[in-house]
């Protein structure tokens, strides 16, 4: 599976979009790009995923590059509860994610 | 729906003891996955079963660590004996289908600390 990278980490303002980008610049065409978050002592949490168009749903939207090579993930209004760690990962088949170590998101009150 | 249920969800346990943790995927999923999560290795994966049969143990750690999964709704993880190094939070996750485009789903995770 192709590597991802990230920054570090990001700040956000309450009530703002937070865009969180990602370099995949080794994908492959049948390479999903997907997105999950985690917060503090909780579990992955699933965000989206996309193949190559944009995608949205109730949380968040995927904005993919026609090349493929980068994607940002958008979340429209952050709030406090979006404070996270949030890990884009490329996925081919059934198996493994390979995470990273993400963008530490904090949103600032 | 309920998602993937993990037990226990915290455990203290002494250095050479047995640790079993305990996973049920979500119903109907055909693929689970072990993970585990430290502070310095971030999440790794240890072990995935598609259809029950073990396609990837290659991250269990070693022979200490074993898993099972003898049928589609429950899977075993097992350390014997633990050690201090074993400490970490253990995540067991599922999946349906063959394609890049399952979801794979996370349960709240086993926190484990050996002693």
């Amino acid at each position: 599976d192709a590597k991802t990278t990230q920054p570090t980490s990001m700040d956000c303002a309450e009530g703002r979009a937070a865009n969180l980008p990602c370099n995949h610049s080794t994908i492959s065409g049948n390479e999903y790009v997907y997105w999950y978050r985690q917060i503090h002592s909780q579990g992955p949490q699933y965000i989206i995923h996309g193949l190559k168009n944009n995608e949205t749903n109730e949380m968040a939207s995927l904005i993919i590059t026609e090349d493929r090579k980068s994607s940002t993930l958008i979340l429209p209004h952050a709030t406090l509860r979006d404070t996270a760690v949030y890990y884009c990962i490329v996925k081919s088949g059934a198996n493994n994610l390979f995470f990273g170590t993400g963008t530490r998101l904090t949103v600032i009150p | 729906d309920a998602g993937v249920i993990q037990s226990p969800r915290h455990e203290v346990t002494e250095m050479g003891q047995e640790v079993t943790l305990r996973c049920k995927p979500i119903s109907g999923h055909n693929s689970l996955f072990w993970y585990r999560q430290t502070m310095m290795r971030g999440l790794e994966l240890l072990i995935y079963f598609n259809n029950n049969v073990p396609i990837d143990d290659s991250g269990m750690p070693e022979d200490r660590f074993s898993a099972k999964m003898p049928n589609a709704s429950f899977s075993t993880l097992k350390i014997q004996p633990s050690e201090p190094r074993d400490s970490a939070v253990y995540f067991c996750a599922s999946s349906f289908g063959e394609l890049g485009g399952n979801t794979i789903y996370f349960g709240e995770g086993s926190w484990l600390t050996v002693v």
